[in-house]
């Protein structure tokens, strides 16, 4: 099956510093990709849909000047984490969909995000 | 709106006995419905999906799953479980036709023993 590579997958940063995570389509070209934030033990929450060229479209109560993303290609979409607090630390899963519209769903390996 | 259900946020079983992963969905149009296999700090794995084709679905590592209208489930099952089936399952919903909106269950975490 397709491939999407996430990076870094683990990360430790400093409270008020900022942190980009790679979403990467390795084998084909995803004009959408998504970003979930999942909490321990808990399920996926959809963040945002990052569209290829255009501006991501943020799901209610995520803020989009913390969580910014970009998807200045097909193959690759960024989540920068702008002045991270302890509260941010999860792990960041994204996905990105064949082409087609109704094309499989495939998931990153995922980025835990410490914020000390 | 849709939703989905998993009964049992934990299943415990022996290795070598049937698994069975409970799942209900509530949809205001016509659902497809997916299970997700995630190991510890991993991605999300596709075991199989149901999109309107035949109701009973299967999946890769011997699981299978029967989509049943009448009774809004869509249960995840496998005869004989293997220790490294240990891990935690989402059931997963979204319109048929794609979209992007899919709705995770809370999972259930599937412990095997020996």
């Amino acid at each position: 099956g397709a491939v999407v590579s996430q990076h870094p997958s683990r990360v430790i940063c400093k409270s008020g510093t900022s942190v980009k995570i790679e979403c990467r389509s390795l084998d084909f070209q995803a004009t959408t990709m998504f970003w979930y934030r999942q909490f321990p033990k808990q399920s996926l929450m959809l963040m945002a849909t990052s569209n290829e060229g255009s501006k991501a479209t943020y799901e209610q109560g995520v803020e989009k000047d913390k969580f910014l993303i970009n998807h200045a290609s097909l193959t690759l979409s960024t989540l920068t984490v702008t002045s991270a607090h302890p509260e941010d630390s999860s792990f960041y899963i994204c996905s990105a969909r064949t082409s087609g519209g109704t094309g499989e769903l495939f998931f990153g390996e995922g980025s835990r995000l410490t914020v000390l | 709106a849709q939703s989905v259900t998993q009964l049992d946020s934990h299943v415990s079983v022996s290795e070598g006995t049937p698994v069975l992963l409970r799942c209900n969905y509530s949809s205001s149009y016509s659902p497809s419905l997916f299970w997700y296999v995630q190991h510890p700090n991993k991605g999300l794995q596709l075991l199989l999906k149901y999109t309107s084709a035949a109701t009973l679905v299967k999946g890769i590592n011997g699981f299978e799953a029967e989509f049943k209208k009448s009774e809004t489930s869509f249960h995840l099952t496998k005869p004989s479980a293997h220790m490294s089936d240990a891990a935690e399952y989402f059931c997963v919903v979204t319109p048929t036709g794609g979209g992007n909106k899919l709705t995770f269950g809370t999972g259930t975490q599937l412990k095997v023993e020996l």
